[in-house]
């Protein structure tokens, strides 16, 4: 079955960028079927979802964030991968990578905790 | 944005009883045209990710125990476990997937045993 899961540094400097991959296994990130996402489980707070991206290259960013994020993909990798500039500290969190046909995200990655600190 | 509140922020019922969570959606997620309302329920146990529970506010995904069941339409969701098992203890959030330019997701409620 598909499975998805994140990499990338653990901890970024304020003002610097982080930078994330999602591999996709036992299937094909090529699939016209889905789309593929990043999101966010903030400290006490609840989730918040950052972009979408199709395997063609279409990306549709979430308005509040889109100034700072960047969502690619590379099919030869079966891979998608998350850019987001100039982080703070607000931007601490586990990023989970997700797959989704209709908006409703039925595969999830494990997810992994980034803190933003000097 | 469409704004998800649920209700209540935490709950706690007993082993083998109903629980019930709320989901007031800011406006309506029903599509009339094909008469769906574009709502899902997720549970995130401690240290997992979340799992998408029902999808179209009522469609039980594949593996759910039938034990969860979805209700509402328009602006109003409801989330039931009929009978509460011990590995149902976690944090369920409900998403709107209407609004294709951003998806949001209700605070959550933490379901704890009493």
């Amino acid at each position: 079955q598909v499975q998805l899961q994140e990499s990338g540094p653990g901890l970024v400097k304020p003002s610097q960028t982080l930078s994330l991959t999602c591999t996709v296994s036992g299937g094909s990130i090529s699939s016209s079927d889905y789309y593929w996402s990043w999101i966010r489980r903030l400290p006490g707070q609840g989730l918040e979802w950052i972009a979408n991206i199709y395997y063609s290259g279409s990306t549709f960013y979430n308005p509040s964030l889109k100034s700072r994020v960047t969502i690619s993909v590379d099919t030869s990798k079966n891979q998608f991968s998350l850019r987001m500039d100039s982080v703070t500290a607000a931007d601490t969190a586990v990023y989970y990578c997700a797959r989704t046909m209709t908006g409703s995200f039925d595969i999830w990655g494990q997810g992994t905790l980034v803190t933003v600190s000097s | 944005d469409i704004v998800m509140t649920q209700s209540p922020d935490s709950l706690a019922v007993s082993l083998g009883e109903r629980a019930t969570i709320n989901c007031k959606s800011s406006q309506s997620v029903l599509y009339s045209p094909n008469n769906k309302n574009y709502l899902a329920w997720y549970q995130q146990r401690p240290g997992q990710p979340p799992k998408l529970l029902l999808y179209w506010a009522s469609t039980r995904e594949s593996g759910v125990p039938d034990r969860f069941s979805g209700s509402g339409s328009g602006t109003d969701f409801t989330l039931t476990i009929s009978s509460l098992q011990a590995e149902d203890v976690a944090v369920y959030y409900c998403q709107q997937y209407y609004s294709t330019r951003t998806y949001t997701f209700g605070q959550g409620t933490r379901l704890e045993i009493k």
